[in-house]
């Protein structure tokens, strides 16, 4: 199994709070994703990362910033949390795109829920 | 705008009886097609990679078929263990990184 650890697993909180999710990989991949999934819509990309310190937007990146300051770790924040940001967040990683393209490794997910 | 569709929602099965999940989809240059496999409250996990009209790819009771516009997994005398979510996902020839669309999925279940 790819070395993946999302944190927390679990989380409620409450509209307006900021809220900073975790991935952490020991692969050494290069991207590293953010994915959201709810029924209906499947798994939709927030945002990537190519690198440390370089992002870019998915295609439902409103309300959500990124970082990464170590190849090892890819932090997602929700600055201001709303309901509709409850959802299943899951991290994935890959390799070169151009080895291995759609090859992605997905962490166990990260349930929030905002009340 | 890239699209990927999957049918039929939901599937059961009597263990040992064949049959085939689909994938439609709208891609603007198709750099590759992919399968993954989703138990419930896990994560998605890679099955395979389709890049061309005519590919097949094979692993134990699942077998993925490509043409210019659709997909489909053939499950050959599934077993209880099969059962999962089964995610399709495109990636087009233009952009970087392996940036996906999935479709929603097909939910499996095969009974004894």
């Amino acid at each position: 199994d790819a070395g993946i650890t999302q944190s927390p697993r679990h989380k409620v909180t409450e509209t307006g709070t900021p809220v900073t999710l975790r991935c952490h990989q020991t692969e050494n991949h290069r991207y590293m994703y953010w994915y959201r999934q709810d029924p209906g819509h499947g798994l939709r990309l927030i945002h990537y990362s190519y690198g440390v310190k370089d992002t870019d937007k998915g295609e439902v990146s409103d309300g959500y910033s990124v970082s990464r300051s170590k190849t090892e770790d890819f932090l997602l924040t929700l600055e201001s949390a709303t309901s509709s940001q409850t959802s299943v967040y899951f991290c994935a990683i890959s390799e070169s795109p151009s080895g291995s393209p759609g090859e992605l490794f997905f962490g166990e997910g990260s349930r929030l829920t905002v009340l | 705008e890239d699209q990927v569709t999957q049918s039929p929602e939901a599937l059961r099965l009597q263990e040992g009886e064949s049959s085939s999940l689909n994938c439609s989809y709208t891609v603007s240059g198709l750099r590759g097609l992919f399968w993954y496999r989703q138990d419930p409250g896990k994560g998605p996990e890679f099955l395979f990679t389709l890049y061309s009209a005519g590919e097949e790819k094979e692993k134990e009771r699942l077998k993925a078929t490509l043409t210019k516009k659709e997909s489909f997994l053939h499950i050959t005398a599934p077993k209880p263990e099969d059962s999962a979510t089964y995610l399709c996902a495109v990636r087009p020839l233009k952009g970087g990184g392996n940036k996906l669309t999935f479709g929603t999925g097909t939910q499996l279940k095969v009974e004894l």
